[in-house]
């Protein structure tokens, strides 16, 4: 039973291009979490997505980020036209439950902004 | 404005000793508190969780306390083992549908030999 599976590992962009992040949840899980982490930092909430539906964007910065979750395939979290500042770890987590307990995450994409 | 404060920011102690990590938070509409463990590279593992509802939780050499009142709790870690060193973070979920996680900034623990 595979674990949350995020890809790339890390991921190398120069500012301005675009940055794609994926995350296949646990088999059996509809609910995905994107946070951000950096570095001495807790992580951030971005996003909480059910399969085709954003149920709580809040965290997320209004322009340049967006994520989605569709029917089939791996929830995607895009940001374009990254910037020095976007460079920290991105965490997905999922959860068979609403409830939000019970997060298993995956090991994360390390972004580097040059 | 950060909900959960967590302290101390690193911790070090001999193989068997007992580290303690605390939070507190402001907010008292959160109605689960769990806390995860992180090593290097990998991402956060939850540890064990406590309601607001039980003052003490143990789970194995784990144990959570609580204390409602105060809005504080910790996490004590019993005979502690080098294979323990990692970063623990605490966090709190808020109520009445939304279910992020709020997190504190971690605590980074070295049990040394």
């Amino acid at each position: 039973n595979a674990g949350v599976m995020q890809n790339p590992r890390h991921l190398v962009r120069r500012r301005g291009q675009e940055a794609r992040l994926r995350c296949s949840p646990m088999k059996g899980h509809s609910h995905v979490y994107w946070y951000r982490q950096l570095p001495e930092e807790g992580l951030k909430f971005m996003v909480y997505l059910q399969k085709e539906n954003i149920i709580d964007e809040s965290g997320m910065p209004k322009e340049r980020f967006s994520a989605e979750f569709p029917k089939e395939g791996p929830s995607i979290l895009r940001i374009q036209q990254v910037v020095r500042g976007d460079s920290a770890a991105y965490f997905c987590a999922s959860s068979p439950t609403r409830a939000g307990e019970k997060l298993f995450f995956g090991s994360g994409t390390q972004l580097s902004v040059l | 404005q950060q909900q959960v404060k967590q302290s101390p920011q690193s911790l070090i102690v001999q193989k068997g000793g007992i580290p303690i990590i605390n939070c507190a938070y402001e907010n008292t509409a959160f109605d689960y508190f769990p806390w995860y463990q992180q090593f290097p590279g990998k991402g956060p593992a939850l540890l064990i969780a406590i309601r607001p509802d039980v003052s003490e939780k143990k789970e194995g050499r784990f144990t959570i306390s609580f204390n409602k009142s105060a809005k504080q709790f910790s996490l004590h870690i019993m005979d502690s083992q080098p294979g323990d060193s990692a970063t623990y973070f605490c966090a709190a979920r808020g109520q009445g549908g939304s279910e992020k996680l709020v997190f504190g900034k971690g605590t980074k623990l070295t049990v040394n030999p």
